[in-house]
């Protein structure tokens, strides 16, 4: 399974951008980024995902470089709810159907006043 | 979109008893997946299905857990006995296979082995 690496937390400031990397240096050329989070308490909730374009969503936009061995999570006007876990995983696709998220142990973003 | 439904939300048992937890996938989907959530191991995938099948079960720690997925709205989690060092968030998440198939997780079930 390729893996990735993320800073293990980050400060970011409410109302400004939080950009939170990932590198993926083994991913394969059909291999997925796909980014989780987790607030407290909570299951992951599913955030964005992209293989060699950047994505963009009502939630966050997702940039991946051209060699694809990295990617960067932004989140365009932080607020205190974002504070959570994020995960960056490269989705695995599985013989006999289905997919596998590797979780690792991601980014906490503190967002404060 | 009622989203993956899990029960009981919280359970609290003693060692040895047999447990079961529960999950209802979203409508539609055809594949479910059960993770474990601890401070040591952090979030690992037990066991998934497609289709009601099982496909790789390689994550179940012990022959004390199994699962089993009846048809495609619902599916449990058994441990038995139970141990103190089962105690975990345990996660159920389902998706539609595809190319992009994006797993939808559920609240969890929190459990405590006394």
């Amino acid at each position: 399974d390729a893996k990735t690496t993320q800073p293990p937390s980050m400060d970011c400031a409410e109302g400004r951008a939080a950009n939170l990397p990932c590198n993926h240096s083994t991913i394969s050329g059909n291999e997925y980024v796909y980014w989780y989070r987790q607030i407290h308490s909570q299951g992951p909730q599913y955030i964005i995902h992209g293989l060699k374009n950047n994505e963009t969503n009502e939630m966050a936009s997702l940039i991946i470089t051209e060699d694809r061995k990295s990617s960067t999570l932004i989140l365009p006007h932080a607020t205190l709810r974002d504070t959570a876990v994020y995960y960056c995983i490269v989705r695995v696709i599985l013989t006999g159907g289905g997919n596998k998220l590797t979780f690792g142990t991601g980014t906490q973003l503190k967002v404060e006043l | 979109d009622a989203g993956v439904i899990q029960s009981p939300r919280h359970e609290v048992t003693e060692m040895g008893q047999e447990v079961t937890l529960r999950c209802k996938p979203i409508s539609g989907h055809n594949s479910l997946f059960w993770y474990r959530q601890t401070m040591m191991r952090g979030l690992e995938l037990l066991i998934y299905f497609n289709n009601n099948v099982p496909i790789d079960d390689s994550g179940m720690p012990e022959d004390r857990f199994s699962a089993k997925m009846p048809n495609a709205s619902f599916s449990t989690l058994k441990i038995q006995p139970s141990e103190p060092r089962d105690s975990a968030v345990y996660f159920c998440a389902s998706s539609l296979s595809g190319a992009t198939d994006t797993q939808y997780f559920g609240p969890g079930t929190r459990l405590t082995v006394l």
